[in-house]
């Protein structure tokens, strides 16, 4: 176990719907990553945030959105759904952004029909 | 374009033997490479790293090897356990280890037979 909380593990929608997935991070870890997986991808950055702000911009799209709340949970929004967006999504924190090591949630599927 | 590349993507050894896992990379700035592994319906899970100034990390069973000529870095895993079986991802990053700058490749599935 990680620490690291993913909801939903799994989610079934169509296409042009909206969906949220949520990610509470470990103890004490400020940072919050997300991560999309497609079918035989690696693990593509989507963004970071720091103690609430937005620290860095991966290959995220436009109608994609993301927040880090007072709390330090985050959520992923992803809007106006294609079936391409069909992935597994990873939330991961980390204790100290300059080591590399990522503690990584158990993921989201998504399922875009 | 791939910067972190993994072309096997699997791998099938039998326990006690030796496993090697291989990850090229194209960016010369890549200064920090980790390996996580991944078993199903988890997330990965961090496993050893190495910076650039070094060629190789040893952690117990698992060793890292790091060919900066060759821009090719492998994980080394003696003796094999069944337990090892889940995908190996490597990464690297372009800034002493910044997570937020990792790339990934796509994965190598290793199966340790018994």
């Amino acid at each position: 176990d990680s620490g690291v909380t993913q909801t939903p593990k799994h989610l079934i929608t169509a296409t042009g719907q909206r969906v949220t997935l949520r990610c509470s991070p470990r103890s004490g870890d400020l940072s919050v990553y997300w991560y999309q997986q497609s079918l035989d991808q690696g693990l593509q950055f989507l963004i970071q945030y720091y103690n609430g702000e937005e620290r860095a911009k991966g290959n995220i799209l436009e109608r994609f959105s993301a927040q880090q709340f007072p709390d330090l949970h985050s959520e992923l929004n992803l809007s106006s759904l294609e079936l391409g967006d069909s992935a597994l999504y990873f939330c991961a924190s980390s204790p100290n952004p300059g080591t590399g090591e990522l503690f990584f949630g158990e993921g989201s599927r998504l399922t875009v029909l | 374009d791939q910067q972190v590349k993994q072309n096997s993507p699997s791998l099938s050894v039998q326990e006690g033997r030796i496993s090697i896992l291989n990850c090229d990379y194209t960016n010369s700035m890549f200064d920090y490479f980790l390996w996580y592994k991944k078993y199903p319906a988890e997330g990965p899970t961090f496993l050893i790293s190495i910076s650039s100034i070094k060629d190789k990390n040893e952690d117990g069973r698992f060793t890292v090897f790091l060919n900066k000529s060759a821009k090719h870095l492998s994980l080394h895993i003696v003796p094999s356990q069944p337990g090892d079986s889940a995908v190996y991802f490597c990464a690297a990053s372009p800034y002493g280890g910044a997570t937020n700058k990792l790339i990934f490749g796509t994965g190598t599935l290793l199966a340790v037979q018994p």
